[in-house]
């Protein structure tokens, strides 16, 4: 079966402007996670959805957001750019109603911001 | 806060060489324990885990132990080839956090003929 899907794969934008990132999830999963990936700060948890509901928040800024809609396909979106938002962002689905199941991550949507 | 701690990469190994890559954690209650392995241009695996102390998760060859007693989950193999290079995480999940992880900074292990 298809795996997680994130949309674009790469992208570049220049400091101020907004982004929109995609993730659909596999087919029958319920949860969705976002990641932020970068060099210095490692991976961190953003925020995650389930049933079209923010169901936990990592530590980040308001500039950083994100929805689910009812086909369980979620979308995350950071306003006003910064230099260090550059980075890849993961995004990971699970079949898990409650606790926790296996994520699965797709493979990155790599923002550079200039 | 819950942190994880891992060993500084790189690792350069010879094919057949045994591997040991030290993961240890600090987390309030009883969290689950997960090594992950990313590959070159790809996103994250799950490789093993292990949910209560004194587990073993293994995989591919690869074994961790759940030590409660000295908060650690090192990742060993007996044998590594090429193809285990990539970058290995150690990550905890806490009790009642759902599908939060949280990741230790990952270690490049590189494996030469």
């Amino acid at each position: 079966k298809a795996g997680v899907t994130q949309t674009p794969r790469y992208l570049i934008k220049t400091r101020g402007q907004q982004v929109t990132l995609s993730c659909s999830p596999i087919s029958g999963h319920r949860s969705v996670s976002w990641y932020q990936q970068t060099p210095g700060q490692g991976l961190q948890f953003l925020f995650e959805y389930f049933s079209e509901t923010q169901r936990n928040k990592g530590n980040f800024p308001g500039r950083f957001s994100g929805r689910q809609f009812s086909n369980s396909r979620s979308e995350m979106n950071v306003s006003t750019l910064e230099l260090g938002d550059s980075a890849l962002y993961l995004c990971a689905s699970s079949l898990a109603v409650t606790g926790f199941g296996e994520l699965f991550f797709g493979e990155g949507s790599r923002l550079t911001v200039l | 806060g819950d942190s994880v701690t891992q060993m500084e990469g790189p690792v350069t190994l010879s094919e057949e060489a045994f591997l040991t890559i030290n993961c240890t954690y600090t987390a309030t209650g009883y969290p689950s324990l997960f090594w992950y392995v990313q590959y070159p241009g790809e996103g994250l695996q799950l490789l093993l885990k292990a949910t209560k102390a004194d587990d073993k998760g293994s995989n591919k060859g690869f074994e961790a132990t759940y030590r409660k007693e000295t908060t650690s989950f090192h990742l060993e193999k007996g044998s590594v080839q090429v193809s285990d290079s990539a970058v290995y995480f150690c990550a905890l999940r806490n009790t009642g956090t759902a599908s939060k992880l949280t990741f230790g900074t990952g270690t490049r292990l590189q494996v030469t003929l």
